[in-house]
Parts: C-alpha cells; structure tokens; sequence
C-alpha cells in the first residue's frame, strides 16, 4: 500500500463547476496536511493546509480532513481554465517527520 | 521576500560524468530539503537539513549521491557518476521549520545522455 494515494487522472471537470480532488493516507499518526498545485513545467506551491478535522476555507479552495478515515480532499468551486494542473497531496506526521507527496491528480478544466 | 534560489536551471551530461547543483532558502528557513522528481511522479524526498544538520537522507542513493549544507544556509547537492535514470528534476524547497509548509525554487531540470 502506497503511503499516499490519490487518482492519477486526468480529472475533467467543465469550467465553473466544483472539482473535487481526493487523497488517502497510511500513516495514522499524520498531523499536518497540504495541497500543492503544479503547473507543467514548474514546481509546487502551497495553495492549503489543514491541520484539524473538518473543513477549511480559503477564497474558492475548500479542504476536508477526516483523520478517523484518513482521508483528505480538496474541493475547487467555480472552475477556471487557469485552475488546470497537478495537485499534490502532502501528509505529515509532525514535527520532525518528512512530509510525503502523493503522485499528484492532474485536473483539467474543459471550456 | 525572495524565494528560494536554484542553479542552473538546465543541465545535460553524459552518464558517468558528475554534476553538482546549488540552493539558497528563504532568508530564515531552518529546514531545507532536496527533492527528485521524475516525469509523472510526486517529489522525491532525497535529503532534509535542519540548520546544517541531516533529519533524513533515507533515501539518498549514497554511493552517488551527495549534500551539504555549509553554515546552515545554502546547500549544493552533488552526483558521482550520474545514471541514465538520474534523469530528473531536482528541487529545493525550504520551510520555517520541520514540517512546516514548503516552498520551493523553480528547480533543475537534468537530462542523463
């Protein structure tokens, strides 16, 4: 088992709908949880974290946590063509623990 | 605030050659990690500094692979010989503090001949 999961895609999705993106984990004593968005070509950056169970907002980024399933997701409201990329799924078990990417879904947003 | 700094951008060798790249942090940042990132994958954790010491090179191929992070700033991370399947990307990313929220520079993109 994969320490984390997510679908590799492509995820299609028509502009100005919400796109869901989902992640699971293995590591039960994960604290910390970040999504990272990655253009072709360039590197990662940050775009949420999470760090409670529940939900979390920011502008149209919406992030899920549910430690009990091990499970994190990332909900993108109102699609624009420039929200098309690779997301990254990034757990961490805390302090001193190396944060663990997934392979990334790749979202693309359909005119 | 600048970002994190890298060079070069584009390197090509030939195998068994070596290579060696270079990574300035943010201004600040305890915490500095080498990723390799190959073609359709998620980073690769290579190693992870906090201020000049090694948390984790658990995945560092030793017998090539080599990093250091003199005065706990800048860090070079080095390959000797290089391989076929070196072919990667190679990021540098740094944070406040261990698993705090990482940025990263814009990368090296190596290509093994």
């Amino acid at each position: 088992q994969k320490e984390v999961e997510q679908n590799s895609g492509p995820l299609s999705v028509p502009e100005g709908a919400i796109a869901s993106l989902n992640c699971t984990y293995s590591d039960r004593g994960s604290q910390s949880f970040f999504w990272y968005r990655q253009y072709s070509g360039k590197s990662p950056e940050l775009i949420m974290s999470i760090y409670s169970n529940g939900d979390k907002e920011d502008g149209r980024f919406t992030a899920q946590l549910n430690k009990a399933s091990q499970y994190v997701s990332l909900l993108i409201r109102d699609s624009q063509p420039s929200d098309s990329a690779t997301y990254l799924c990034a757990p961490s078990a805390g302090r001193a623990s190396k944060i663990i990417f997934g392979s990334g879904t790749r979202l693309s947003i359909r005119p | 605030e600048a970002g994190v700094a890298q060079s070069p951008r584009y390197k090509i060798i030939e195998k068994r050659q070596s290579v060696a790249f270079w990574c300035n942090p943010i201004s600040g940042h305890a915490t500095l990690y080498w990723y390799q990132q190959i073609l359709g994958q998620g980073p690769k954790l290579l190693i992870q500094f906090q201020n000049n010491g090694v948390v984790d090179d658990s995945q560092l191929p030793k017998d090539r692979f080599s990093a250091e992070r003199l005065k706990g700033v800048d860090s070079t991370l080095k390959i000797q010989p290089a391989k076929l399947e070196d072919s990667a990307v190679y990021l540098c990313a740094s944070s406040l503090d261990l698993s705090q929220p990482q940025h990263f520079g814009d990368g090296t993109r190596l290509s093994i001949l």
